[in-house]
């Protein structure tokens, strides 16, 4: 039972690249998350989707583009990277039916050079 | 949206003190309040959580008090071991939704 689980761990990329990260989870979550954590910004979020082709802005949209085709799967890419970029990015689930709990993967470590 | 506020930013005590975190929300809308935490280079946890129709739980050590109408919820350490050195994070949902709001995060070092 993997979970949910984030790929790659660790990126290194340019400036203007793009940049997909992916996030699985085995659970048939309804909810899923994208966060970004700053030091001194504590977590805040990207996008999230409420099922399978519904996603909506968090409170930091700009330069990133999400889908989700699959319940299962919740892609985050980056279409062309700023340094700005530069974070830490955890993928997170959420059961709904009054589970409220976030389920956090292990996180993606992305330097924009 | 929902607004959350959390103090302190860090907070250093001596093994075997307590400690306290608080955080503040704007929504009263808002039904559940979780706390998270975050070792070094881990993901964050949840470690206790609160629903609006309830104002105080624990969990042996740790324990959180929720005063609806001033808007704000706390987590209490007591006996604070080193392991219990880690960021915290609150949280709190827009209105009745899903859609969590995380406070900032107080770094809490406990020295032995």
């Amino acid at each position: 039972d993997a979970g949910i689980t984030q790929s790659p761990r660790y990126k290194i990329t340019e400036t203007g690249r793009q940049v997909t990260l992916m996030c699985h989870q085995t659970w048939s979550h309804s909810y899923m998350f994208w966060y970004r954590q700053d030091l001194g910004h504590g977590l805040r979020l990207i996008y999230y989707s409420a099922a399978a082709d519904i996603t909506d802005k968090g409170e930091v949209p700009d330069g990133y583009v999400v889908s989700r085709s699959k319940t299962e799967n919740f892609p985050l890419t980056l279409e062309s990277a700023t340094r700005s970029q530069t974070s830490v990015y955890f993928c997170a689930s959420t059961p709904g039916s009054w589970d409220y709990e976030q389920y956090f993967g292990p996180g993606t470590r992305l330097t924009v050079t | 949206g929902e607004n959350v506020e959390q103090h302190p930013s860090t907070l250093s005590v001596q093994e075997g003190d307590s400690a306290v975190i608080k955080c503040t929300y704007s929504d009263s809308a808002s039904n559940y309040f979780p706390w998270y935490k975050q070792e070094l280079g881990k993901r964050p946890q949840l470690i206790i959580d609160i629903r609006s129709n309830v104002g105080e739980k624990k969990d042996q050590r740790i324990a959180v008090t929720l005063n609806k109408t001033a808007k704000h919820f706390s987590l209490h350490i007591t006996e604070t071991q080193p392991e219990d050195s880690a960021v915290y994070f609150c949280a709190a949902p827009k209105g009745g939704s899903y859609i969590p709001t995380f406070g900032r995060g107080t770094s809490l070092i406990v020295h032995p």
